[in-house]
């Protein structure tokens, strides 16, 4: 059984990092093939992924972010990590985190404010 | 980037009614996927590669298209598919998702 499931610090400041962990279950990161990706939604809005990390460590970012993004995982411990350098009120969303070429699984979400 | 744009926005059907979601690309995918999200709750998987439904999907549902058009099609609406479906690419980077499309019951 696959599952997927998101930490994060709930709220944070302006200007401050965001850390994510994804931790799921059911299958390894170190196997061919296998993918996990970032996805957030602004609440009332729509879905917009962020990354993705590859079995071979083979990361990919979505270019509207800029540089602000760093993906990675720990295979050992079943994990997977975002970071969001210089956080805004704009980034205010909940975080998903999802396994596969297709997102098949998906994890609950976790809400982070962004708020002085 | 390629933009996805679902149509319609919104938009209402009564049961039993045969329903059509469309996703429109603004260059050449391989493929489509489509996620079905109720209010709530996480996105879920439905429709993938085109054509193919995710486990657990009703046969009610299909897909298809190619290039740059696809579509979702619902054979007999019910009330358990009032939601919002999003089509998604994986053909090119950055992954890239449509904007959504409301479905409601009349």
């Amino acid at each position: 059984q696959v599952t997927l499931k998101e930490s994060g610090p709930g709220i944070l400041q302006p200007s401050q990092t965001l850390s994510l962990t994804c931790s799921f279950s059911g299958f390894s990161l170190s196997t061919y093939g296998m993918c996990v990706g970032w996805i957030r939604q602004s609440s009332g809005k729509g879905l917009e992924w962020l990354a993705n990390i590859w079995w071979n460590d083979d990361k990919y970012y979505n270019p509207s972010l800029k540089n602000r993004l760093t993906i990675s995982k720990d295979t050992s411990n079943n994990q997977a990590f975002l970071k969001i350098t210089n956080m805004d009120t704009a980034d205010t969303a909940t975080y998903y985190c999802a396994r596969g070429n297709w997102f098949a699984y998906w994890g609950q979400g976790t809400l982070v404010t962004v708020s002085s | 980037e390629i933009v996805l744009t679902q149509s319609p926005t919104t938009m209402a059907a009564s049961p039993g009614e045969k329903v059509t979601l469309t996703c429109r690309a603004s260059s050449s995918v391989s493929y489509m996927h489509w996620y079905q999200q109720r209010s709530g709750a996480s996105p879920k998987l439905w429709i993938y590669e085109t054509s193919k439904l995710a486990s657990g999907v009703p046969n009610r549902f299909s897909g298809s298209g190619s290039g740059t058009s696809y579509s979702l099609t619902i054979n007999s609406m019910e009330t358990e598919d009032a939601a919002t479906y999003y089509c998604q690419q994986g053909s090119s980077y950055p992954w890239t998702f449509g904007g959504g499309t409301k479905l409601e019951l009349k």
